[in-house]
């Protein structure tokens, strides 16, 4: 069973670069197309975008300027990087891995943009 | 990008309701279509697929339908442990996107 977690700073200062990586066990990170899912508290899902494991990546136009997305497959863990934050970045941040569907999340991990 | 609109946004229901959630996309998304269920401060789980295809280990109870770009799902007899909130979501093309929830509450 493929099981994600996420790791990664639950601060960051505004105009700052928000950095997370999700770590990939219980199975290859050379399957599937793992994405980076927020959702800001008491709201809904955004999707931010995904990586497969060549590198290929696929970005919501929305956040596109502002994200990137890297694979590490030696590791087994892919990261997210979001700059230029504001308070309106503030959310639970998923990692997940699908095709299309996300058949699995991490747990989520609270990140808020503050001074 | 293609937006999703759920309703209701809370639905007030009873053990044993039949409850039916309407997602309908803006534009033409095929059978591309999933449902999840999230708890509260848990990770979203993924119910339906492909509209109407249940992922394993999901009760018998939930099933999902389509009409055109209009999409259903519908518990047939709530339980107690489906108290939640569900969302669909389109993956026929970029960027991916999510209704806005439709919150399943105790009436």
């Amino acid at each position: 069973q493929v099981q994600l977690q996420e790791s990664g700073p639950g601060l960051v200062k505004p105009s700052e670069t928000l950095s997370l990586t999700c770590t990939v066990s219980g199975g290859s990170i050379s399957s599937y197309y793992w994405s980076w899912i927020r959702q800001p508290p008491g709201k809904g899902l955004e999707w931010i975008g995904y990586i497969y494991y060549s590198g290929s990546t696929n970005y919501n136009p929305s956040l596109k300027s502002r994200v990137t997305i890297s694979v590490d497959t030696s590791k087994n863990q892919f990261s997210l990087k979001l700059s230029s934050v504001t308070t309106a970045d503030t959310a639970v941040y998923f990692c997940a891995g699908g095709g299309g569907t996300v058949d699995y999340w991490g747990q989520g991990t609270l990140v808020t943009v503050s001074s | 990008d293609i937006q999703m609109t759920q309703s209701p946004s809370t639905l007030s229901a009873s053990v044993g309701d039949r409850v039916t959630i309407t997602c309908r996309a803006s534009q033409s998304i095929s059978s591309w279509l999933a449902w999840y269920q999230q708890k509260p401060g848990k990770a979203p789980s993924l119910l339906i697929y492909k509209a109407s295809s249940l992922e394993s280990r999901v009760p018998s109870r939930f099933s999902g339908s389509e009409s055109g770009t209009e999409f259903t799902l519908t518990i047939s007899s709530l339980q107690p442990d489906d108290f939640a909130t569900y969302y669909c979501q389109q993956y026929n093309s970029y960027p991916w996107t999510f209704g806005q929830g439709t919150k399943v509450e105790i009436k």
